[in-house]
């Protein structure tokens, strides 16, 4: 079992710019949810998908998208990219009380 | 206020050292984790608590429910060590299905040789 996987792990945006993250689930996991550390910080969560619903989402702006697939993996999208947005996206898939973490997605814009 | 808050921010020991680092928070919870994180790392799952004891290795860690407070140990601290350790609780009763984690900021450890 290769545990949560991210793509891509690194990734430079310009301002204005749309990127996708994209998150595979531990085996077995059904719920994903989304976070943004930004340096120095801690985590912040962005939304929670489950059956493919978005189920829970954090105080992120309408910019910030995404989606789960019939297969539980999800994406993660990001509209007119600001230089704030600049962080690493973290995907943590759940089910029955575990949660396990990727390796994280570090998006620098530019 | 922050409904996770961990203590100290920073951490700087010898190697050998017995380590705790504490985490208090503010509201019910159905369980806390404890994770760890090296500079420009992704984050590991150390350990994730409802009630009581557990431990792996070198590290222990505890919880308080109706303190509301939990430590992580670490006995025979090594360099290896050194990591940003973070506490995060899962929100509301057991048994839900709300999988969302409230972070603390994290505690900065670095273990000198």
């Amino acid at each position: 079992d290769a545990g949560v996987t991210q793509s891509p792990t690194h990734l430079i945006k310009t301002r204005g710019q749309q990127v996708t993250l994209r998150c595979s689930p531990k085996s077995g996991h059904d719920t994903v949810s989304w976070y943004q550390q930004a340096l120095g910080q801690g985590p912040q969560f962005i939304f929670q998908y489950y059956e493919e619903e978005e189920r829970q989402r954090g105080n992120f702006p309408d910019r910030f998208s995404g989606h789960q697939f019939p297969n539980y993996s999800s994406e993660l999208n990001v509209n007119a990219l600001l230089l704030g947005d600049s962080a690493l996206y973290l995907c943590a898939s759940s089910k029955a009380g575990e949660q396990y973490f990727g390796p994280g997605t570090r998006l620098t814009v530019t | 206020k922050n409904e996770v808050e961990q203590s100290p921010q920073n951490l700087t020991a010898q190697e050998g050292e017995f380590i705790t680092i504490n985490c208090s928070y503010s509201v019910g919870i159905s369980a806390l984790h404890w994770l760890q994180q090296h500079p420009g790392g992704g984050i590991v799952s150390l350990f994730m608590l409802s009630s009581g004891k557990k431990k792996h290795g070198r590290l222990i860690a505890t919880i308080n429910i109706q303190e509301k407070h939990s430590s992580l140990h670490i006995t025979a601290s090594h360099p290896r060590d050194s990591a940003v350790y973070i506490c995060a609780v899962r929100l509301g009763s057991s048994g839900g299905s709300n999988y969302k984690l409230t972070f603390g900021k994290g505690t900065l450890l670095t273990v000198n040789p």
